[in-house]
């Protein structure tokens, strides 16, 4: 089956620094890509659909200048979190609706710490 | 606009009681409609979907769900319930038949599960 992979798993940074979080589609091409935030113990919150050679769609509320998001190729999304602050710790999520049908494959997210 | 309600945030259950899990969406159509559990630190396992035809779809792990159309409702059941399923479940909506569109997910509900 389709399969996202995100990396890294688990990423430390110190407070100001830019983090960049990968999400490649494996086995097929991904024209559109999800970017999910979850804070603990709380649901996964849309931040912004990415589209393969444009800019992205971020959803009311997300800062796109500090949620970089650039898609440039049909198997690779990324999204940088710039001048991190502690308040930007979170569970991050990638996704990909899957080719050929409804469903819709997940990384298996980024803990990002900000110290 | 797309939403889904997940009623219950903390549920607990003994072992190897029975379990239902609320979600009831507001959609124009019929989407598609997901179920997803989540283990502590862990990304998104997908239980079990429900794109059209036989509204009772059977899951992983011995879970299903019935979609009722009349009641806007997606609920998961499980007839006995095991100690390894205490987890976070989430209900989700999708577009069907539009790529772009991201899932949609319900706040979650926390399954606790009781010697």
């Amino acid at each position: 089956g389709a399969v996202v992979s995100q990396h890294p798993s688990r990423v430390i940074c110190k407070s100001g620094t830019s983090v960049k979080i990968e999400c490649r589609s494996l086995d097929f091409q991904a024209t559109t890509m999800f970017w999910y935030r979850q804070f603990p113990k709380k649901s996964l919150m849309l931040m912004a659909t990415s589209n393969e050679g444009s800019k992205a769609t971020y959803e009311q509320g997300v800062e796109k200048d500090k949620f970089l998001i650039n898609h440039a190729s049909l198997t690779l999304s990324t999204l940088t979190v710039t001048s991190a602050h502690p308040e930007d710790s979170s569970f991050y999520i990638c996704s990909a609706k899957e080719p050929g049908g409804g469903g819709y494959t997940f990384g298996s997210g980024t803990r990002l710490t900000v110290v | 606009a797309q939403s889904v309600t997940q009623p219950d945030i903390h549920i607990t259950v003994s072992e190897g009681a029975s379990l239902e899990l609320r979600c009831n969406y507001s959609y124009g159509a019929t989407p598609y409609l997901f179920w997803y559990v989540q283990s502590p630190g862990q990304g998104l396992q997908l239980l079990l979907k429900y794109f059209s035809g036989d509204t009772l779809v059977q899951g992983i792990k011995g879970f299903e769900a019935e979609f009722k159309r009349s009641q806007s409702s997606f609920n998961l059941r499980k007839p006995s319930v095991h100690w390894s399923d205490a987890a976070e479940y989430f209900c989700a909506v999708g577009a069907p038949n539009q790529a772009g569109t991201a899932l949609i997910f319900g706040k979650g509900t926390t399954l606790s599960v009781s010697s």
